[in-house]
């Protein structure tokens, strides 16, 4: 069982480039997020979805879109990268998102933006 | 706002306890996690609190207060693999959850 995996592991891209970062879990889950991690901040939520076909804005949307056809994929795009977007984005899943639900996390994206 | 205090860096000394603290101030309460994160990895789950008191799992404790908005983590007979970010997170009204930045924990031999 692989859990939650992610693609690209690293990527460094020009500013103004296009870019998909991929997710994808196999445990059925019903909710899943995008979060993105800088040095001294909190985890910040960037997008959601609570079931397929379904997707939420988070804290830090802007810049940042979604989609999820299905259970399993919920990739996160950048329409034109900006170096304010160079972070590490970590994808996560739960069972559900109306109940407090453990997020099980995927191992994370590191992103730079020049 | 809503706010999720802890410190940035701890140190302790392997074999030793050690508390980590976290305050909050949120817009409603759905229960309190604590995940571990090693360098360079993603979080992982450690403990859930919904109650008051005390939740026991091996080496690992975790204390919730509601009333004071404020919980801990109590590591016992600290290990250096335990060396790690330790991230406290409330889950709000809305059941988001609400990340505090962190605490690093470094354990000295």
């Amino acid at each position: 069982i692989a859990g939650i995996t992610q693609a690209p592991t690293s990527q460094i891209l020009a500013a103004g480039r296009r870019m998909t970062l991929r997710c994808t879990q196999d445990m059925r889950h019903n909710a899943m997020y995008w979060y993105r991690q800088d040095l001294g901040l909190g985890l910040r939520l960037i997008h959601y979805s609570n079931t397929a076909g379904t997707t939420g804005k988070g804290e830090v949307p802007d810049g940042y879109s979604v989609s999820r056809a299905n259970t399993d994929d919920f990739p996160l795009t950048l329409a034109s990268a900006v170096p304010s977007q160079t972070s590490v984005y970590f994808c996560a899943s739960s069972e559900s998102q109306g109940s407090p639900d453990t997020q099980y996390f995927g191992p994370g994206t590191r992103l730079t933006v020049l | 706002g809503q706010n999720i205090d802890q410190p940035t860096e701890m140190t302790a000394t392997e074999g030793a306890i050690v508390q980590i603290n976290c305050t909050y101030q949120t817009s409603g309460f759905n229960g309190l996690f604590w995940y571990q994160q090693h360098a360079g990895e993603a979080p992982t789950f450690l403990s859930y609190n919904v109650l008051d008191g005390l939740e026991e799992k091996g080496r690992f404790s975790s204390f919730l207060s509601r009333s004071k908005g404020y919980s801990y983590l109590l590591l016992k007979e600290l290990q250096m693999k335990d060396s790690a970010s330790y991230l406290c997170a409330v889950s709000d009204s809305n059941y988001q959850l609400i990340w505090g930045a962190g605490t690093k924990l470094i354990i000295k031999p």
